[in-house]
């Protein structure tokens, strides 16, 4: 029963490099998406896809691409990391008729920080 | 702009001692309120979905209900093993919006 993983689990980087933040899952989820939760903030909507090669951006979307090529994979990437991108991030499924219910599968969590 | 605002932000309760969580909110068209529960380095577990004023969903200690404008998360005789921080959120017509959460701490 894997679900939603992610990897990895802890990066560091230093400000200007770039990363992927990998995410997969095995439950044949058309619905994807991608959050950061900060201190003292709710989680946010960074990205999101309705289905192998359908992306489109959520509340904080800057800074960040995505892309997916197959029902089971959505990588986050970082082009330039920013010290604002410190954070943990979250990697969602769903099945697509559940998408506008909020009933998400998360994955346990990548936490990122940018010197 | 849909709103979630929970409270209180942290609870310290001992066990045993029942008590619930708020979660005020305020968004355009209601398609459904979701409670999630949190635990320290974990991702958010899905717990309940409530869809209208009156609509009441239980789980174990947990009960769910729902008005107009607030959800309560009622925690009856709560164990240590309920400590968890918990989420609340609101799906309208475009947007998932989620609250900051409470804190939720029981001592045996």
């Amino acid at each position: 029963n894997a679900g939603v993983t992610q990897t990895p689990k802890f990066q560091v980087l230093k400000t200007g490099q770039s990363m992927t933040l990998q995410c997969a899952q095995d439950m044949n989820h058309e619905y994807m998406s991608w959050y950061r939760q900060d201190p003292g903030m709710g989680l946010r909507l960074i990205h999101y896809s309705v289905g192998a090669g359908i992306t489109d951006q959520g509340e904080v979307p800057n800074g960040y691409n995505v892309s997916r090529s197959t029902t089971e994979d959505f990588p986050l990437r970082l082009l330039s990391a920013a010290p604002s991108q410190t954070s943990v991030y979250f990697c969602a499924s769903s099945r697509r008729l559940a998408a506008n219910t909020g009933e998400l599968f998360f994955g346990e969590g990548s936490r990122l920080t940018v010197l | 702009e849909d709103q979630v605002t929970q409270s209180p932000e942290a609870l310290r309760l001992q066990e045993g001692e029942s008590s619930s969580l708020n979660c005020s909110y305020t968004v355009s068209g209601l398609r459904g309120l979701f409670w999630y529960r949190q635990d320290p380095g974990k991702g958010p577990e899905f717990l309940f979905t409530l869809y209208s004023a009156g609509e009441e969903k239980e789980k174990e200690r947990l009960k769910a209900t729902l008005t107009k404008k607030e959800s309560f998360l009622h925690i009856t005789a709560p164990k240590p093993e309920d400590s968890a921080t918990y989420l609340c959120a609101v799906q309208g017509y475009s947007t998932l919006t989620f609250g900051k959460g409470t804190m939720l701490l029981v001592s045996p």
